[in-house]
């Protein structure tokens, strides 16, 4: 079975500080690892795909295969980086998206 | 191209009632689900199709079901609903595989 765990359910932080969200998984095979967030009252909106390595809004995540983890950065948070943030896994080619109970991010100015 | 077009956004029901939430996407997307998101809970998946005629079950699919008769749409229906299906439901597609999905603007259900 697959499961994604974030430790944190709130993450504040000061403007300009780096960020951190912690997402770890489970699953026994290749999975495609994604970052969505949710600002308030609003759809869930695609941040980042672990398959496309880009950067988007200054975040960035990197999956690391040994540590099952896929942790979300930005060395500089701005207040408008204050949401709902979601991990979530799919395994490879499949459409049962799992996802993380969430991290709000509080960008304090 | 409206993208994930979800309707109603606000629906108050009583217990033992029933509805259909509708979703509908123009993108031609393969893949369709249906999520409920519930505070400190994350989302969870309800039900999900991998194509037109094609309809599987997620994590939580007691008291949902779900048909797909054409590729655009994707309805939800709460068979009798009850308290514990009050939630914020999300209808989500995406194309295929290696690509993310795009999510509905959701339906708050509360159910008296």
């Amino acid at each position: 079975a697959q499961r994604v765990t974030q430790p944190e359910k709130l993450l504040s932080v000061f403007k300009g500080a780096p960020v951190e969200l912690k997402c770890n998984y489970s699953y026994s095979g290749s999975p495609e690892l994604f970052w969505y967030v949710q600002y308030s009252r609003q759809r869930l909106q695609l941040l980042l795909r672990h398959i496309s390595r880009e950067s988007i809004k200054g975040f960035t995540a990197d999956l690391n295969k040994g540590e099952t983890s896929f942790h979300l950065k930005k060395p500089f948070a701005q207040e408008e980086d204050s949401a709902m943030y979601y991990c979530a896994l799919n395994k490879a080619a499949g459409n049962k998206l799992t996802f993380g109970g969430g991290t709000r991010v509080l960008v304090k100015p | 191209n409206a993208g994930v077009t979800q309707t109603p956004k606000f629906q108050v029901l009583k217990t033992g009632q029933s509805m259909t939430l509708q979703c509908a996407q123009d993108m031609n997307h393969e893949y369709m689900s249906w999520y409920r998101q519930d505070p400190g809970m994350g989302l969870r998946l309800i039900h999900y199709s991998v194509g037109a005629g094609i309809t599987d079950q997620g994590e939580v699919p007691n008291g949902y079901n779900v048909s797909r008769s054409t590729t655009e749409d994707f309805p939800l229906r709460l068979l009798s609903a009850a308290p514990s299906q009050t939630s914020v439901y999300f209808c989500a597609s995406r194309i295929g595989a290696d690509y993310g999905y795009t999510f509905g603007s959701g339906t708050r259900l509360t159910v008296v």
